[in-house]
């Protein structure tokens, strides 16, 4: 059981807008930045945005993050076919001195 | 060009120990404010952080590895090496290592990804 909590599942259509949602805890990401990462088919993760809200060098800023409290959004504006993934967010936790990631979400583009 | 690159044997048998390799390459091990992270993806499933070391030699880890790992780094060689004694069937999965950074503004930032490497652990 991952101590980040994602939906299992999202899916939406071309064009649309959808979020995803990740919820803690006070010790991890109530007190500390958030990062997600995207996972295509196969490959390895990448980083999408750190620091809550930041994009690296060459993220589309169709992708956006935030967080309030002790939870976090992605959202990925004008869906497109080649962001169907897995999508994991991730905080550092104080308790572990290291990183605790969600159970990740599996964005389907119908 | 800055890149991460883990090496290991495909195959491992229960019990025995499992030596992986994180090659660096384009920055230096002793980089202050850096770490070296693992983390481990069992088949379909979710990631999870295992251990990572720092540029000054200390570490942190997920209690449930408990004693059954090393880890080491060589500056000269632009490595790390992480050792998993007595394996068993759960730690079947894909190892990444990468990259941590650290800066007042940011925080840590985990902006470095290897390819992975596939290990099974038979019975």
């Amino acid at each position: 059981q991952s101590e980040l909590t994602q939906p299992p599942s999202t899916s939406g259509t071309p064009g649309q807008r959808v979020t995803i949602s990740c919820s803690g805890s006070s010790s991890n990401i109530g007190s500390n930045f958030v990062s997600w990462f995207q996972q295509l088919p196969g490959t390895a993760p990448k980083l999408l945005i750190y620091s809550n809200n930041q994009r690296p060098s060459g993220v589309p800023d169709r992708f956006s993050g935030s967080k309030s409290g002790s939870s976090a959004s992605l959202a990925i504006a004008e869906l497109r076919s080649e962001d169907e993934a897995d999508y994991y967010c991730a905080t550092w936790e104080d308790s572990l001195n290291g990183w605790v990631f969600g159970g990740g979400t599996k964005l389907t583009v119908l | 060009q800055v890149t991460v690159k883990e090496s290991g044997p495909v195959l491992v048998k229960a019990t025995e120990t499992l030596t992986l390799t994180c090659a660096v390459s384009g920055f230096s091990l002793s980089t202050a404010r850096m770490a070296v992270t693992w983390i481990r993806q069992p088949p379909g499933k979710a990631l999870e952080w295992l251990i990572h070391i720092f540029s000054n030699a200390e570490y942190s880890h997920t209690p449930s590895l408990k004693t059954r790992f090393s880890i080491s780094m060589d500056t000269s060689k632009s490595q790390v090496v992480l050792t998993l004694f007595d394996m068993g069937p759960v730690d079947t999965g894909t190892y990444y290592c990468g990259r941590m950074i650290w800066d007042y503004t940011n925080g840590w930032v985990f902006d470095l990804w290897g390819q992975g490497t596939q290990v099974t652990v038979s019975s």
